[in-house]
């Protein structure tokens, strides 16, 4: 699993309330990933960050903030939650050309 | 726009047959990566290819790469139902920075 933990694994908050999950790995990868898996778009790239404090948008970034103060950790924030930020979400690492996984936070927003 | 499309969807499919999923891809990459994901679950590396040509077996499952028709096919031989899961392909575009592109995946049934 390449040493990556996703914290919390699941979440129910309601519309216009913050929410930041937590990527943490414990191998020193440079590379950080935040996707969001849904239903008929395989996943998709919201944020990546090849350092501490080096962050850039992906595919899919409006609505949600990223960080990154430590290698270890990569936080993912939505500022004001929206129905449609309902999904689950996975973090991934680089390493030697090939990117792994965590094991996901389903995030539902009511 | 980059784009990676996948085909079939969804795929359903009796024991002990053949069959190849197929991903195009719309930007220069030499870089194409398979990956299975059962339900529930988190995304497992299958295959990486990194050049033109390249073919890698596992088992089973057998991925190859033709760059200069932007197309991947993951062939099945005598398929078993533990091969059910969901497929993605996934592509390394060049010059963006390790960013990965996805298909929407392909969903396989296998029946006993």
């Amino acid at each position: 699993d390449a040493g990556i933990t996703q914290s919390p694994r699941h979440k129910v908050t309601e519309t216009g309330t913050p929410v930041t999950l937590r990527c943490h790995q414990t191998e020193n990868h440079r590379y950080m990933y935040w996707y969001r898996q849904d239903p008929g778009h395989g996943l998709r790239l919201i944020h990546y960050s090849y350092g501490v404090k080096d962050t850039d948008k992906g595919e899919v970034s409006d609505g949600y903030s990223v960080s990154r103060s430590k290698t270890e950790d990569f936080l993912l924030t939505l500022e004001s939650a929206t129905s449609s930020q309902t999904s689950v979400y996975f973090c991934a690492i680089s390493e030697f050309d090939e990117q792994y996984f965590g094991p996901g936070t389903r995030l539902t927003v009511t | 726009e980059l784009k990676v499309e996948q085909n079939p969807l969804f795929l359903s499919m009796q024991e002990g047959k053949n069959y190849t999923i197929y991903c195009n891809y719309s930007t220069t990459s030499d870089r194409l990566y398979w990956y299975r994901q059962d339900p529930g679950k988190s995304l497992e590396s299958l295959f990486v290819l990194l050049s033109n040509g390249a073919v890698k077996q596992e088992g089973r499952l057998m991925a190859s790469l033709d760059t200069k028709a932007r197309l991947s096919t993951l062939h099945i031989t005598a398929a078993v139902h533990d091969l059910s899961a969901t497929y993605f392909c996934a592509v390394d575009a060049l010059d963006t920075g390790n960013q990965f592109y996805f298909g929407t995946g392909t969903s396989l049934t296998v029946i006993p």
